[in-house]
């Protein structure tokens, strides 16, 4: 199947300093991809999804300034977390579609990318 | 997308057969159920999908009642490595939006 790729899978820094979280489709090229976010014990949440070639779409109570998404080609997108801050702490996973597969097996995660805040 | 529910725990023992429910009594008719799972720390994975049929694959089995109001996703053996939380999730056939999780029903196989 395909693969989605995130790095780094996990990340430790300090208040106030940024944060970029790369997903890349591996084997395939991805007009769309989505970013989650997962807090310990809670399922996946929406953050916003990322069209390659144009402005992100963000979900409500996402700060688009705080929270900085490119996705410059068909198989990389960007989050930047800016000014990090303890409560941004979280899991965070990417997933990418594949235009050309359909409907089966619509979105493909990536490992995901672990961050805290200290 | 129509709402789902599911219950939020299910103890299987290994070698048997895990029988996951799920409701979705406002389902339309061009929505789809998929089911995801997701272990620990890691991005969810794909199972299976369908529309009003039954379908198998190597991973699992959907059961979807002929009214399409619930579902049941089947691991015919499960095994320790199947411990999950295992989403369902209905949506249109259509990959451009995202997938909505709800709580899921976490699996626990035991020895």
């Amino acid at each position: 199947g395909a693969v989605v790729s995130q790095h780094p899978s996990r990340v430790i820094c300090k208040s106030g300093t940024s944060v970029k979280i790369e997903c890349r489709s591996l084997d395939f090229q991805a007009t769309t991809m989505f970013w989650y976010r997962q807090f310990p014990k809670q399922s996946l949440m929406l953050m916003a999804t990322s069209n390659e070639g144009s402005k992100a779409t963000y979900e409500q109570g996402v700060e688009k300034d705080k929270f900085l998404i490119n996705h410059a080609s068909l198989t990389l997108s960007t989050l930047t977390v800016t000014s990090a801050h303890p409560e941004d702490s979280s899991f965070y996973i990417c997933s990418a579609r594949d235009p050309y597969k359909g409907a089966k097996e619509t979105q493909y995660f990536g490992p995901g990318t672990r961050l805290l805040v200290l | 997308d129509a709402k789902t529910t599911q219950p939020p725990s299910m103890d299987c023992a290994e070698g048997r057969a895990a029988n996951l429910p799920c409701n979705h009594s406002t389902i339309s008719g061009n929505e789809y159920v998929y089911w995801y799972r997701q272990i620990h720390s890691q991005g969810p994975q794909y199972i299976i999908h369908g529309l009003k049929n039954n379908e198998t694959n190597e991973m699992a089995s959907l059961i979807i009642t002929e009214d399409r109001k619930s579902s049941t996703l089947i691991l015919p053996h499960a095994t320790l490595r199947d411990t999950a939380v295992y989403y369902c999730i209905v949506r249109g056939e259509t990959g451009r939006r995202a997938l909505t999780f709800g709580s899921g029903t976490r699996l626990q196989v035991q020895p």
